[in-house]
């Protein structure tokens, strides 16, 4: 599809166990960001990848979290030991210049429940 | 500390009314802004942005306004549908030092259009 990807829409796991999100972003696009949205709340920053450059993980509330992105394309965003309080939905969003301003593309999210 | 606050949670208008919604920031490097509106269960669309070196943008029944000096904007509908019920997020672009651009996201407000 030409939009941006996740998988899996839904993911109910138990506390301590780890989770793998994955976010396939629009093709070209150099900029992806990771957003968690826990109940009630805004959208959190979570983390931003900006082409072939460092990262900025200024977001991740814990060393529990980390996030890859492959070749400049699929990022996994990975959840180590869950907690109940990482419950949320996990939304994506791609750009396509991450050296200028431009629209946000996001994926719907993946669910996360932990029990 | 959060650097976009929409300190107003909820907002009920009636169909045919004016919708607006409020958004303030702290970060005077913040260069562009932008609205996008999201439905339960689905990711945020973008609706519409502005640049820092404008004080108006229109598209169609949706009108952004920002007053750098106060470091707020706002989203002005009109007139709403019951159609735009949804959350309503603000978000600002942050250039950073190297010019990366981080987008930080507002706490959202609900917007209800009643019939």
């Amino acid at each position: 599809g030409a939009g941006v990807s996740q998988s899996p829409s839904n993911k109910v796991t138990e506390k301590g166990k780890d989770v793998e999100l994955r976010c396939d972003p629009i093709s070209g696009h150099t900029a992806l960001y990771w957003y968690r949205q826990s109940l009630g709340q805004g959208l959190e920053f979570l983390i931003y990848f900006q082409g072939n450059s460092a990262p900025d993980k200024s977001g991740l509330p814990s060393d529990r979290f980390s996030a890859e992105r492959t070749g400049g394309s699929v990022s996994t965003l990975t959840i180590q030991r869950t907690q109940q309080e990482d419950s949320a939905v996990y939304l994506c969003a791609s750009r396509l210049d991450f050296t200028s301003t431009g629209e946000l593309f996001f994926g719907e999210g993946s669910r996360l429940t932990v029990l | 500390d959060q650097q976009v606050k929409q300190n107003s949670p909820s907002l009920s208008v009636q169909e045919g009314r004016i919708s607006i919604l409020n958004c303030d920031y702290t970060n005077s490097m913040f260069d562009y802004f932008l609205w996008y509106k999201k439905y339960p269960a689905e990711g945020p669309t973008f609706l519409i942005s502005i640049s820092s070196i404008k004080d108006k943008n229109e598209d169609g029944r949706f009108t952004v306004f920002l007053n750098k000096s106060a470091k707020h904007l706002s989203l002005h509908i009109v007139p709403s549908q019951p159609g735009d019920s949804a959350v309503y997020f603000c978000a600002a672009s942050d250039p950073g030092t190297s010019g990366t651009y981080k987008y930080i996201f507002g706490t959202g407000t609900r917007l209800k259009v009643l019939a």
